[in-house]
């Protein structure tokens, strides 16, 4: 069973348009969540985290929404840069332990 | 801040011989590694946990034999394949924690080929 989900394995966005990534969950006992970025053959670089008590955290062009009724997060990037294209994940963790839960990854593709 | 190395970062080796892979926090100490592996156009799975002096926790269907782990210190972390076989063959990855934050910090990766 997935817990964490990113139902889109790919996006395709203009230069300079907002990118949107969305990430579901189904376990209630996640408190934390994470973005990361990941280039082929590369470690995921994190990004961006939210704790469950926020439901917003903006960090330069990221911000991450967190609506804790609808068990969903996302993750906008904007302006959108070529260098922004890579796998994007999201993950999860509960209190009980470090462990991530992982999403299966969305490519995101900025088009010049 | 918080870099984590890994050696090699590229390694092939025969079927049947047996390759360890290092992991460092370079900078902080990690009270938690992780050992992760990636297969092609799939999420990144956890294989084991572990914990300075202690036993590594191995995750459902890892095989602790095959995968030996051992967290000797705060900053180092290795994975052992034993006897590989091709389907071993993969991108390993690392990561280690220092606080309750949730967050992880993750080494470059090591490309395994086993031919």
């Amino acid at each position: 069973d997935q817990q964490v989900k990113q139902n889109s394995p790919s996006l395709s966005v203009q230069e300079g348009r907002i990118s949107i990534l969305n990430c579901d969950y189904t376990n209630s006992m996640f408190d934390y969540f994470l973005w990361y970025k990941k280039y082929p053959a590369e470690g995921p670089t994190f990004l961006i985290s939210i704790s469950s008590i926020k439901d917003k955290n903006e960090d330069g062009r990221f911000t991450v929404f967190l609506n804790k009724s609808a068990k969903h997060l996302s993750l906008h990037i904007v302006p959108s840069q070529p260098g922004d294209s890579a796998v994007y994940f999201c993950a999860a963790s509960g209190r009980s332990n470090y462990q991530l839960i992982w999403g299966a990854g969305t490519k995101l593709i900025i088009k010049p | 801040g918080a870099v984590v190395s890994q050696h090699p970062s590229w390694v092939i080796c025969k079927s049947g011989t047996s390759v360890k892979i290092e992991c460092r926090s370079l900078d902080f100490q990690a009270t938690t590694m992780f050992w992760y592996r990636q297969f092609p156009k799939q999420s990144l799975m956890l294989m084991a946990t572990s914990n300075e002096g202690s036993k590594a926790t191995y995750e459902q269907g890892v095989e602790k034999d095959k995968f030996l782990i051992n967290h000797a210190s705060l900053t180092l972390s290795t994975l052992t394949v034993t006897s590989a076989h091709p389907e071993d063959s993969s991108f390993y990855i690392c990561s280690a924690s220092f606080s309750a934050g949730g967050e992880q910090y993750f080494g470059p990766g090591t490309r395994l080929t086993v031919t």
